[in-house]
């Protein structure tokens, strides 16, 4: 059963375009989402992220919005630029127990952004 | 400040072998997390230690196992190799281990033949 899920395998836009990379998750008991970007032969890296009393965090060209009622969140990048084309993971944490302690990740966006 | 250093970058492994990976955390961080990494599954959790305790384990069969040091340097242990083994395994740790703080490393790239 997949808690996380990014429906978009992958997405391509313009270069100076909006990228909008969205993630539905099931568990109401998830409390804090994260988005990684990730390039090929490299970890994860952290690029931002929601706790779910709020419904929006910015923080320069990523804006990540969520909906609580829809069990659904999305990530902005405007404008996007060519070295944003990576593979985008959604996640979530729990917030009891040994949940607290694992991401649960969906399975990844390819995004491309084209000169 | 040095990153979250895996050793090694690739293995190649036969079926039924053991396998050992290790992982060196940022300084002063205690929380070490272990995932894997397969094209048809994405990112999965595998288990999270911290103070050289377990405090989660993901769905993975027995053959998985790890422990932690009193330094905080982590090891992960598959036994009896199977095909379906082959994925990049990576390491995560933070200092609490809350979710929110964690920095990964390049990862192991496991290939069973």
């Amino acid at each position: 059963d997949q808690q996380v899920k990014q429906n978009s395998p992958s997405l391509s836009v313009q270069e100076g375009r909006i990228s909008i990379l969205n993630c539905d998750y099931t568990n109401s008991m998830f409390d804090y989402f994260l988005w990684y970007k990730k390039y090929p032969a490299e970890g994860p890296t952290f690029l931002i992220s929601i706790s779910s009393i709020k419904d929006k965090n910015e923080d320069g060209r990523f804006t990540v919005f969520l909906n609580k009622s829809a069990k659904h969140l999305s990530l902005h990048i405007v404008p996007s630029q060519p070295g944003d084309s990576a593979v985008y993971f959604c996640a979530a944490r729990g917030n009891s127990g040994g949940s607290n302690y694992k991401l649960t990740f969906g399975k990844g966006t390819l995004l491309t952004v084209n000169p | 400040k040095a990153g979250v250093t895996q050793t090694p970058r690739y293995l190649i492994k036969t079926r039924g072998q053991q396998v050992t990976l290790s992982c060196s955390p940022i300084s002063g961080h205690r929380s070490v997390s272990w995932y894997q990494q397969t094209p048809g599954q994405g990112l999965q959790f595998l288990f999270e230690y911290f103070s050289e305790t377990q405090r989660n384990k993901g769905n993975f069969p027995g053959r998985f196992s790890g422990r932690q040091f009193s330094n905080s340097r982590s090891e992960m242990n598959v036994s009896t190799l199977e095909l379906g083994d082959s994925a990049l395994y990576l390491c995560a740790s933070s200092l609490e281990g809350r979710g929110g703080g964690y920095t990964f490393g390049s990862g192991t790239r496991l290939t069973v033949v």
